[in-house]
């Protein structure tokens, strides 16, 4: 089954501690991307990443860093959580030139 | 400065009439229209899209308008079902693009 994965899908942390949500698809896409959902302000582009070793920053990269050294898996990683990265998160992924963009189940991330 | 915006928050139908979902751009860079449906514990998922070289798309029960001169595009779901219940979100950008801008979504509830 085409399918993207997220772990965890819900995680609950405190400020500082470092973090690695991770994301795998077995579609063999080549695009990959990070989304946060927050009240109010729908779903913004964190980073993405256009192929293995190529990443660039979406409109809210500020405190998230993400590799991708391979084409399946495209980590996101807080180095020093803070309660404003408190979210719901999405990845996703699609093939260079369709539209169709898949996305995980989410990971809902509670920084205290 | 939101370049994609929703202003219906949430939208209530009864079952067998007409939704409409709003949506405008005020990027006029923007060429490409898409729209995901989104159920609680899941990621969003991707309904219809439109080109701008086109004014209008459909795929069953669910139809894309595009008015480029007023930066607008409206989903039309007839008829409404139950099952329709979700939180629409419209995304845009350029054609091609790896960065689409998501709106905040609308909540369309559709009444049995």
């Amino acid at each position: 089954e085409a399918q993207v994965t997220q772990n965890p899908r819900y995680l609950i942390t405190v400020t500082g501690k470092k973090l690695t949500v991770t994301c795998s698809q077995n579609m063999n896409h080549e695009y990959m991307s990070w989304y946060r959902q927050d009240p109010g302000l729908g779903l913004r582009q964190i980073y993405y990443s256009m192929n293995v070793e190529v990443t660039d920053k979406g409109d809210v990269p500020e405190g998230y860093k993400v590799s991708r050294k391979e084409k399946r898996n495209f980590p996101l990683i807080l180095e020093s959580p803070s309660p404003n990265q408190t979210s719901l998160y999405f990845c996703a992924s699609k093939q260079g030139s369709t539209d169709t963009q898949y996305f995980g189940p989410g990971t809902r991330l509670t920084v205290l | 400065d939101q370049q994609v915006k929703q202003n219906s928050p949430s939208l209530s139908v009864q079952e067998g009439r007409i939704s409409i979902l709003n949506c405008d751009y005020t990027n006029s860079m923007f060429d490409y229209f898409l729209w995901y449906k989104k159920y609680p514990a899941e990621g969003p998922t991707f309904l219809i899209s439109i080109s701008s070289i086109k004014d209008k798309n459909e795929d069953g029960r669910f139809t894309v308008f595009l008015n480029k001169s007023a930066k607008h595009l409206s989903l039309h779901i007839v008829p409404s079902q139950p099952g329709d219940s979700a939180v629409y979100f419209c995304a845009a950008g350029p054609s091609g693009t790896y960065k689409y801008i998501f709106g905040t979504g609308t909540r369309l509830k559709v009444l049995a």
